[in-house]
């Protein structure tokens, strides 16, 4: 069965860092596209970025360019997104989630691990 | 990447038809058929109904389908049932090989 789960939110400043983790188990974790996906409470879904599994290849949403870097470790099962620069309006829901094989869409998500950016 | 377009919100009464648009761009929507919709319940994580405009995924009900025109996406709930009060979010693939979501549409049924 196919399992994601996020760790790592907490509260942080503004201008902060902080460092999620995705943790995936039953399926060929390097074969597929891994996922960050954001929702501020009450608001809507907002596309973070996206990483290969070759470990090598990532796009990422303009309004996280240059502050955010997804990164994975296929021998650990474990996508990261390094998250630097934080403002407040980064505070939200953090979901990882699959691309599907070949496919462009999300298959499984994660439950979630929620981040708060504030003073 | 501005979000795609949809309706705030959408009602029905039980067994009607509903329709979610979602309008996006000759950069996204309009570019691939590769829009796909989700459904949230409140405090959950969002479930794919609908992939690649018009498929199902194995499971979903056949009361979901999704339909493209140009720059919109459609979803259609047919027979609404009292489960299918959620919001529903579509997204689409661009072509600057990133995805935007769209501004979600809570469904009631009344």
């Amino acid at each position: 069965e196919v399992h994601l789960v996020e760790s790592g939110g907490d509260l942080v400043q503004p201008g902060g860092s902080l460092r999620l983790s995705c943790g995936a188990s039953g399926f060929t974790f390097s074969s597929y596209w891994v996922h960050w996906v954001r929702q501020t409470p009450g608001k809507g879904l907002v596309w973070v970025a996206r990483i290969k599994g070759d470990e090598r290849t990532m796009n990422y949403a303009d309004s996280v360019k240059g502050r955010f870097t997804v990164s994975r470790d296929n021998a650990k099962n474990t996508v990261y997104l390094q998250m630097n620069t934080l403002r407040d309006e980064d505070t939200a829901v953090y979901y990882c989630a699959r691309g599907a094989f070949h496919l462009y869409y999300l298959d499984y998500w994660g439950q979630g691990t929620l981040v708060t950016v504030s003073s | 990447q501005s979000a795609l377009t949809q309706p705030a919100s959408v009602s029905g009464s039980p067994g009607q038809s509903i329709t979610i648009s979602c309008t996006g761009t000759s950069s996204d929507v309009g570019a691939y058929n590769y829009v796909s919709w989700y459904q949230q319940h409140p405090g959950k994580a969002p479930k794919v109904m609908i992939y690649d405009v018009s498929n199902r995924p194995s499971g979903v009900s056949n009361r979901f389908s999704g339909s493209k025109s140009g720059n919109t996406a459609s979803l259609t709930i047919s027979g609404l049932q009292a489960e299918d009060e959620a919001d529903y979010y579509c997204i689409s693939y661009t072509t600057s090989s990133t995805y935007v979501f769209g501004t979600g549409t809570k469904v009631t049924v009344l």
